[in-house]
């Protein structure tokens, strides 16, 4: 199954959004093999963050991700106009595969 | 620069088939997994396959296992995707993707870090 996120956050300028990522104890909670990605509109996904916390070279340390239990996370602060796009979150799983999550609309008001 | 290129992309009745290619350039091919990855119009992004860096192994979401074979040709720097018996639910942008990478010196894998443009199939009557 897919992981949970929520549909939709929105933020204002310079203010910080958490966008949760819920799994289970075979996926998320199992392994530090989470990712996280941004898409705008159009165009391919962007990876952000992998083995949950790391910052690929030139991604913003505005980007931080963690994880609780079977729970991932991603916060952006200092949002800006730019962060408007959509996120998800991904797990390797114990069957050996790869599972998203439904992705979450950031809105920046 | 590292680079992926999908194309076999095409509007196809649903029991046909099509294989997808990926070519790539820029980097050491054979140190890295590659997946696919799709998107149906409007709707999230859905993990397809895999195949390891040497092509020992290859895995399926379950619903185009038995349907859908990832290989990749080392010769040639391509990946591919045969998609057999396609469904109108296979209807999607699917993109090539490499499996981890090397940030600050120190390998990762099991993420997706290099994306393709993607190619879309349609399957439609």
């Amino acid at each position: 199954s897919d992981l949970t996120q929520p549909a939709s956050v929105s933020g204002s300028p310079g203010q910080s959004i958490t966008i949760s990522c819920t799994g289970t104890s075979s996926d998320v909670g199992g392994y530090n093999f989470v990712s996280w990605y941004q898409q705008h509109p159009g165009k391919a996904p962007k990876l952000l963050i992998y083995d949950v916390s790391q910052r690929p070279s030139g991604v913003s340390d505005r980007f931080t991700g963690s994880k609780s239990g079977n729970t991932a996370s991603l916060t952006i602060s200092g949002l800006q106009a730019a962060d408007e796009s959509d996120y998800y979150c991904n797990s390797y799983t114990s069957y050996n595969t790869w599972v998203f999550g439904g992705g979450t609309r950031l809105t920046v008001l | 620069q590292v680079q992926l290129v999908e194309s076999g992309g095409g509007v196809v009745q649903p029991g046909t088939s099509l294989r997808l290619s990926c070519a790539t350039s820029g980097f050491s091919f054979t140190t890295y997994g590659f997946h696919w990855v799709r998107q149906a119009p409007g709707k999230g992004l859905e993990w397809v396959a895999v195949i390891w860096f040497d092509g020992s192994k290859t895995f399926y979401t379950d619903s185009v296992k038995g349907r859908f074979t990832i290989s990749r040709d080392d010769s040639q720097r391509k990946l591919y995707l045969q998609m057999n018996s396609l469904r109108v639910e296979d209807t999607a942008v699917y993109y090539c993707v490499t499996d981890g990478g090397l940030y600050n010196n120190k390998w990762f894998k099991f993420a997706f870090d290099v994306w393709g443009q993607g190619t879309m199939v349609a399957v439609s009557s």
